[in-house]
């Protein structure tokens, strides 16, 4: 069955490079989640689609970092001009229902290094 | 806003010997409780879920948690390891309240079991 998917899956960057990074969901799933995860810590949320709609955007660090889902499906977090602090694993969760409720299905992750 | 605390961060244990991961987590209001675990080199997955009802909770591989109002605990237990478990272990906490709230992990205990 397919599960969440991530690409690419390793990315190195140079310092002011700009990435994008890709979520595939489960079909149908309503939610989807997106977090980094530095070495040695849990998942720490950035962002949150309801569909198409980005209901939470809280936790992304600054405006260097922007996400989308313009069809409430696949979705794409972009880093521009990344710093070596963005080093780190993107995970994305998807989830069936709206809200955080809901168990979450979480992707392979894409280690970002930034050299 | 919510947080959660897990104390131990790596734990040693032979086969056969009995787990217990501490949880502890900071909010206020009604909570859903979830430990996730990533086995090497595999995606976080859903171990068990508290939301109501009973607070002794099962979930797969013979794994349990309490779930203790009192105490802000849901403490993750086990009563005989095998060396398949080794993994890392991630407590969530999500607020319960209407429409969406996002969910908060701790920093992850490593379990490492030796044959």
């Amino acid at each position: 069955g397919a599960g969440v998917s991530q690409s690419p899956r390793y990315k190195v960057a140079k310092r002011g490079q700009d990435v994008a990074l890709r979520c595939d969901p489960i079909s149908g799933h309503v939610s989807l989640f997106w977090y980094q995860q530095a070495l040695g810590q849990g998942p720490e949320f950035l962002t949150y689609f309801q569909n198409e709609a980005q209901l939470d955007k809280s936790g992304l660090p600054s405006d260097r970092f922007f996400a989308e889902r313009p069809e409430g499906s696949v979705s794409t977090l972009k880093i521009q001009r990344t710093q070596q602090e963005d080093s780190a694993v993107y995970l994305c969760a998807s989830s069936l229902i709206a809200g955080g409720t809901d168990t979450q299905y979480f992707g392979p992750g894409t280690r970002l290094t930034v050299l | 806003a919510q947080s959660v605390s897990q104390h131990n961060h790596h734990v040693i244990l032979s086969e056969a010997a009995s787990l217990e991961l501490g949880c502890n987590y900071s909010y206020g209001g009604t909570v859903n409780l979830f430990w996730y675990v990533q086995y090497p080199g595999q995606h976080l997955q859903l171990l068990l879920k508290y939301f109501s009802g009973d607070p002794l909770v099962k979930g797969i591989k013979g794994f349990e948690a309490e779930f203790i109002k009192s105490k802000f605990s849901f403490n993750l237990r086990k009563p005989s390891v095998q060396w398949s478990d080794t993994a890392e272990y991630f407590c969530a906490v999500n607020a319960r309240s209407g429409g969406y709230q996002k969910v908060t992990f701790g920093t992850g205990t490593k379990l490492q079991v030796i044959p």
